[in-house]
């Protein structure tokens, strides 16, 4: 069984450039959230697709942007990129559970993005 | 706001020891704690959870514990071996339809075993 996979494993850009990371869940899994983790530092929350909807974000600009497939693999669209977006991106996939549940995240080895 | 505090952010054993990781939620919302071990050029690899109806929970040589009260859990892991040595990251979720499924993260804690 195929855990998280993430695609390109490693990015180079420059600035303004715009990039596309992509992510495919684990198999039985149907929500996959967006991480940025900075060097030395814990992931952020950069937003979360369920039902190919948007369904929460965290404090990330418009910049930021994503789309999920009928298949629950899913894109990050990164535009006008800034020096501070280098970082590795993590993707994790979830299975939803009834309200009031917590689903257990499980995490994608990550793009290393450098834009220079 | 939501924010999570990880001590200490290193922490190094000698091989056969004991090591304890705490984390301080501000969320009283929070209900679901998990805890990621994260080696070199790896994503973060979940180690164990617990929920906010369980105060401790057990597997094998690792352990965590939670005191809702304070807000506080920790990572307790015994007989340390140096396949142990990464960096772990607690966080904390709200219940789904509650802003669920969003992890907020520690900061990190870079555990070293020495053989």
């Amino acid at each position: 069984d195929a855990g998280v996979t993430q695609s390109p494993t490693h990015l180079i850009k420059t600035r303004g450039q715009q990039v596309t990371l992509r992510c495919s869940p684990k198999s039985g899994h149907d929500t996959v959230s967006w991480y940025q983790q900075a060097l030395g530092q814990g992931p952020q929350f950069i937003f979360q697709y369920y039902e190919e909807e948007e369904r929460q974000r965290g404090n990330f600009p418009d910049r930021f942007s994503g789309h999920q497939f009928p298949n629950y693999s899913s894109e990050l669209n990164v535009n006008a990129l800034l020096l501070g977006d280098s970082a590795l991106y993590l993707c994790a996939s979830s299975h939803i559970r009834l309200a009031g549940g917590t689903d257990t995240q499980y995490f994608g080895p990550g793009t290393r993005l450098t834009v220079l | 706001g939501e924010n999570v505090e990880q001590h200490p952010s290193t922490l190094s054993v000698q091989e056969g020891d004991s090591a304890v990781i705490k984390c301080t939620y501000s969320d009283s919302a929070s209900n679901y704690f998990p805890w990621y071990k994260q080696e070199l050029g790896k994503g973060p690899q979940l180690i164990i959870d617990i929920r906010s109806n369980v105060g401790e929970k057990k597997d094998q040589r690792i352990a965590v514990t939670l005191n809702k009260t304070a807000k506080h859990f920790s990572l307790h892991i015994t007989e340390t071996q140096p396949e142990d040595s990464a960096v772990y990251f607690c966080a904390a979720s709200r219940p789904r339809g509650n802003q669920g499924g969003k992890l907020i993260f520690g900061q990190g804690t870079e555990l070293s075993v020495k053989p």
